[in-house]
């Protein structure tokens, strides 16, 4: 079975500086599909950074970046100079071929942003 | 049209009532995903969507769960006798074609069940 698991309920950061979330995720898959996604207070789900699995090069998107582990299967994301507009839950997130590309998500981490 | 609309916004119906919920995909997007989000929680999946057919409807928790995409455009998720548990966030995702193509997702239907 694939699962997702994020052990960071909750992190802050001030403004400026970096912070890195969390993910380890377990499939069978060879190939498979890695997101992070950003959820504001509105509830639409905004599409962060993806990564596809068999790509060693870690994916990065601006101010977006990930640390890809395929071995340990670890997906973390880093976000640099972080804004007072990150502020927001984000969610880690897998998808593969044996499961009709359904995303598996994980529980969530609540990103707080100081000013 | 840009994005996926879902309606309503907010449903706040009485236990043991029928309730739809209905999304309107981007346009040309084959695939359609719904998704149920209980406060606290990561999405999970209910049912997909490849054109008209449901592909995959493993995720739906009973039948008292179901969907229909009759023309492979707009979705209506259909839920018979309502429960308390029932009361979630259901959220729709289309994509272009599934795999390697971003899920765009609507905004959500705010489900609560007294």
């Amino acid at each position: 079975a694939q699962t997702v698991t994020q052990s960071q309920p909750e992190m802050s950061v001030q403004e400026a500086e970096t912070v890195t979330l969390s993910c380890t995720y377990d499939t069978s898959e060879s190939d498979y599909y890695l997101f992070w996604y950003k959820q504001p207070p509105s509830r639409q789900m905004i599409l962060v950074i993806r990564q596809e699995a068999y790509k060693q090069q870690n994916a990065t998107e601006n101010r977006f970046s990930v640390n890809f582990q395929k071995a340990a299967k670890s997906f973390s994301l880093k976000i640099s100079d972080s804004q007072l507009g990150d502020a927001a839950m984000y969610f880690c997130a897998q998808s593969g071929m044996d499961s009709n590309y359904q995303l598996i998500w994980g529980a969530g981490t609540k990103l707080i942003i100081k000013p | 049209g840009a994005g996926v609309s879902q309606t309503p916004s907010n449903k706040v119906t009485e236990k043991g009532k029928y309730v739809e919920l209905r999304c309107d995909p981007i346009s040309g997007h084959t695939a359609l995903y719904w998704y149920r989000q209980s406060l606290g929680q990561g999405p999970e999946f209910l049912i997909y969507f490849q054109g008209t057919g449901a592909a995959d409807d493993s995720g739906l928790p009973n039948d008292r769960f179901f969907a229909v995409r009759p023309e492979g455009s707009v979705s209506t998720l259909k839920i018979q006798r309502t429960e308390r548990g029932d009361s979630a966030v259901y959220l729709c995702a289309s994509s272009l074609q599934p795999g390697v193509n971003e899920q765009f997702f609507g905004p959500g239907t705010r489900l609560t069940v007294l």
